[in-house]
């Protein structure tokens, strides 16, 4: 059973569109959610994460939305570049016990120039 | 800079070998895990260690087995290996047993 869902599988926008990618969860121990980052080839790379004491985090043109009630969050890219093309995980960990970090299955983000 | 490292990264073996895969950290960190990765599954844990000589199981430990004798090496060992463990696998090492996680290149492993 998929812990955290992930859409959409695979996504195509062109050079400056705001893809956004969606994830959700059911559980309700989950406190903290990282997004990675894989370029083909390479392994996973943490990108940005959020605590669910916030609604938003930014980092450069990257943010996280995050919606404690609806058990979502989500990615946002501004202004997506051709480098941005990459394969992006969400996942999510509980806050007590191992740290098991639950997976998303992905989404390939390709930006056209 | 973290580097994790991984012994290879391609590897072909055949159905029924035991097969070995070595991780190796430089920033001593604590906590260390081995993923499976495939296509529409995302990433699978199989197993974490939390000190040396410790290891749990993660969500598909069947088939797979891991040492950790020294802080900075995990190894991830296939008893006999089959075609559906053919597949990428990722190791990662951690500071904090809740930090990120920073990953190695992947070792492609395809079982004949």
């Amino acid at each position: 059973q998929q812990q955290v869902k992930q859409s959409p599988q695979s996504l195509i926008v062109q050079k400056g569109g705001i893809p956004i990618i969606n994830c959700a969860y059911e559980n309700t121990a989950f406190d903290y959610f990282p997004w990675y980052q894989q370029f083909p080839g390479k392994g996973p790379a943490l990108l940005i994460a959020i605590r669910p004491d916030v609604s938003e985090k930014k980092e450069g043109r990257f943010t996280i939305s995050f919606n404690k009630s609806a058990k979502q969050f989500s990615l946002h890219i501004m202004d997506s570049q051709p480098g941005d093309s990459a394969t992006y995980f969400c996942a999510a960990s509980p806050q007590t016990g191992a740290n098991n970090l639950f997976f998303g299955t992905g989404t390939r983000l390709t930006v056209i120039p | 800079d973290v580097k994790v490292t991984q012994s290879s990264r391609y590897l072909v073996k055949r159905t029924g070998e035991k097969v070995f895969l070595e991780c190796v950290q430089d920033m001593d960190h604590e906590n260390m895990f081995w993923y499976r990765q495939d296509p529409g599954l995302g990433l699978r844990l199989i197993y974490f260690s939390y000190d040396v000589k410790m290891k749990e199981k993660g969500d598909i430990p069947e088939g797979y087995s891991v040492s950790r004798e020294k802080k900075e090496r995990f190894s991830l060992i296939l008893e006999s290996a089959s075609t559906n463990q053919t597949s990428m696998y990722l190791c990662a090492s951690s500071l904090s047993l809740r930090g990120p996680q920073f990953f190695g290149p992947g070792t492609r492993l395809t079982v004949l």
